[in-house]
């Protein structure tokens, strides 16, 4: 079946720094979704990505879909302390969601 | 308030001992979805439903039932849980297909199996 990995699995940055999260797969993605889960909260949809090489910006957030349709990422810029979290990235493979097994953003204050 | 609902938010029971997660949506939505959380396994899809009747496995369906009586309630049964369904539970909702549409979580369901 469909796999959706997730790299890293960890990161711990310093606020400022810049952080990105991977997510590729094997076959081609459908539609990928993000979401960000706060330590002990339930996720949250940040965005969608559809079209091939498609870039959507949340303020610090860059979306990026890859041209190929195999690898998406989320990049943050200057990184702050509310960022912390599991970000997750989900692609809708037939009729239900596959999620990665996210990312663990740290940040030091 | 738009909102997803679980119910109970916490759970330790034992092996065997059938038991109803009930998940409630307010927003109309036709898509719902359950998941289950593990450490380092990200969610992981158990059943979803387009629509009142209409249900169907997803990746991890073994040991689990579900049922789709109507639009806003989508419970989740563990007939005879067993201790490896030790987990963390989240209900999912979205307006119309799945596709193109953010799905909404609830605030989940940790359920302990001894």
């Amino acid at each position: 079946g469909q796999q959706v990995m997730q790299i890293p699995q960890y990161q711990h940055v310093q606020e400022g720094e810049d952080f990105t999260t991977y997510c590729n797969s094997s076959t081609t993605l459908s539609n990928i979704q993000w979401y960000k889960q706060r330590p002990g909260g339930h996720p949250v949809f940040l965005i969608q990505l559809v079209k091939s090489g498609e870039v959507k910006k949340q303020k610090r957030l860059t979306f990026q879909f890859g041209e190929a349709k195999k690898n998406s990422s989320l990049h943050i810029t200057a990184t702050q302390t509310t960022d912390v979290g599991t970000y997750f990235c989900a692609d809708l493979y037939g009729q239900n969601f596959v999620f990665g097994p996210g990312t663990r953003l740290s940040v030091l204050p | 308030e738009a909102q997803v609902t679980q119910n109970p938010r916490y759970l330790i029971t034992v092996t065997g001992k059938k038991l109803t997660v009930t998940c409630s949506q307010n927003m109309n939505h036709e898509y719902m979805s359950w998941y289950r959380q593990d450490p380092g396994l990200g969610l992981r899809q158990i059943y979803y439903s387009m629509n009142v009747e209409v249900t169907d496995k997803g990746d991890v369906p073994e040991g689990y039932k579900v049922s789709r009586k109507e639009k806003r309630n989508f419970p989740l049964i563990l007939e005879s849980p067993s201790p490896n369904q030790t987990s963390l539970y989240f209900c999912a909702s979205s307006s119309q297909h799945a596709s193109n549409q953010p799905q909404h979580f609830g605030d989940g369901t940790r359920l302990s199996i001894l």
